[in-house]
């Protein structure tokens, strides 16, 4: 089955200790992002990558860091988290070329940093 | 800068009628695209229906569909003979259609949508 999985899919952590959300999608897909999703704020994309090894920042990167290594691996890191970076948290893929390219989203990952 | 806005934050309607989720945005690009997704309780981001920005024609799916008015920007959701498991939350959505990062969506603050039986 064509997916994007991540984990883990709940995490409740305190502020400071290095966390990693692992993102992987069987697709060969270029494309990999993650988002952040708020009450009111909707879907706001952190970082995303056009390939490996090249990755770029989104509207919102502070306090995150990615790596592309592997085509099929994205996953999310979280060097020093804050309580403001408790959010629930997608990972999404589709292909590269330009176009109306549906996304695949993973099923989402809620973390609470307390 | 591209943005998207939903300003109902909270809709109902009764199973088996139809209603409209609004959504406007703006931008100065002519080649890009549009996109309804629906998040129920799991969570999960489901794309409901899309609309190419050259295509003159509305988009339908079974019983979505949406009314796009380009030039007011407007590009709203209908959802005929509602069901119960139509309650979700609904996200507006709108991604470039050439340029770097083609990837990106730009999300609206989504519309909560309520099923009455």
């Amino acid at each position: 089955e064509a997916q994007v999985t991540q984990n883990p899919r709940y995490l409740i952590t305190v502020t400071g200790k290095k966390l990693t959300v692992t993102c992987s999608q069987n697709m060969n897909h270029e494309y990999m992002s993650w988002y952040r999703q708020d009450p009111g704020l909707g879907l706001r994309q952190i970082y995303y990558s056009m390939n490996v090894e090249v990755t770029d920042k989104g509207d919102v990167p502070e306090g995150y860091k990615v790596s592309r290594k592997e085509k099929r691996n994205f996953p999310l890191i979280l060097e020093s988290p804050s309580p403001n970076q408790t959010s629930l948290y997608f990972c999404a893929s589709s292909l590269g070329r330009p176009g109306a390219n549906v996304l695949t989203f993973g099923a989402g990952s809620r973390l609470t940093v307390l | 800068a591209q943005t998207v806005t939903q300003s109902q934050p909270e809709m109902s309607v009764q199973e088996a009628e139809t209603v409209t989720l609004s959504c406007t945005y703006d931008t100065s690009e002519s080649d890009y695209y549009l996109f309804w997704y629906k998040q129920p309780p799991s969570r999960q981001m489901i794309l409901v229906i899309r609309q190419e920005a050259y295509k003159q024609q509305n988009a339908t799916e079974n019983r979505f569909s949406v009314n796009f008015q380009k030039a007011a920007k407007s590009f709203s959701l209908k959802i005929s003979d509602s069901q119960l498991g139509d309650a979700a939350m609904y996200f507006c959505a709108y991604r470039r259609g050439s340029g770097g990062n083609t990837g990106k969506l730009i999300f609206g603050q989504g519309t909560t949508l309520q099923v009455k039986p």
